[in-house]
């Protein structure tokens, strides 16, 4: 079965502390994994998009990772903002778009 | 400004009633989705549509029905045959080209009365 789990399930940091936020894929077949920003009570975001050959990809204070091998990405976050409390969610497409696998996301929480 | 507009933000059903969810977008996209999304899980596919006048089940399309009648405008009918109808309801838009992304609207709370 196609899943995607997301850990932690929630975090709280202190601004201007970094953190790392991991997402683990079992998707058959694989297209691309993309990471999406939702502020509560509002729709998703993109931050970034990730094939199957890219290892890394930074969208400013956001740095995006993919190990296909391992099939494991994570997104870590530099120097937060208390704008970044949110819920980041990791979602893999497997073929078509309407075979969008979604992480249920990690609610982080960057206290002043 | 262009993008996804849902309404209302917020809905209430009584016991048998049908409610609609609106969803409009000016982004000219030929794709639209209606997912569900519930506390601690993923976001769940109920119905898509490629093109006007066309629009298939998604994972979850029980209970549920949908039109296409014009390119910018998705309504999404929760019926009275939807026992579960509390969720956050998200309608997306999908830009086609190269690395293809979702837009989102600001979705509906649906809650049971």
């Amino acid at each position: 079965k196609n899943q995607v789990e997301q850990s932690p399930q929630s975090l709280i940091i202190l601004e201007g502390k970094n953190c790392t936020l991991q997402c683990n894929y079992t998707v058959s077949p694989f297209s691309n994994l993309r990471w999406y920003k939702q502020d509560t009570g509002r729709g998703p975001v993109s931050l970034t998009i990730m094939t199957f050959s890219e290892n890394t990809k930074s969208n400013g204070r956001y740095t995006a990772t993919l190990d296909a091998d391992t099939k494991q990405s994570s997104l870590h976050i530099t120097a937060s903002q208390l704008s970044d409390s949110a819920s980041y969610i990791c979602v893999v497409r497997s073929g078509g778009y309407n075979k969008l696998i979604f992480g249920a996301g990690t609610r982080l929480a960057v206290h002043p | 400004d262009g993008g996804i507009t849902q309404s209302p933000k917020y809905l209430f059903r009584k016991e048998g009633q049908n409610v609609t969810l609106s969803c409009e977008q000016n982004l000219n996209h030929d794709a639209m989705y209606w997912y569900r999304q519930d506390p601690g899980q993923g976001l769940r596919l109920i119905y898509y549509s490629q093109i006007v006048n066309d629009f298939q089940k998604g994972d979850i399309a029980e209970g549920y029905s949908v039109s296409r009648e014009k390119k910018e405008s998705f309504p999404l009918t929760v019926t009275s045959a939807q026992k579960n109808p509390t969720a956050f309801y998200l309608c997306a838009s999908r830009e086609t080209g190269k690395n293809e992304k979702l837009f989102f609207g600001s979705g509906t709370q649906l809650s049971v009365l």
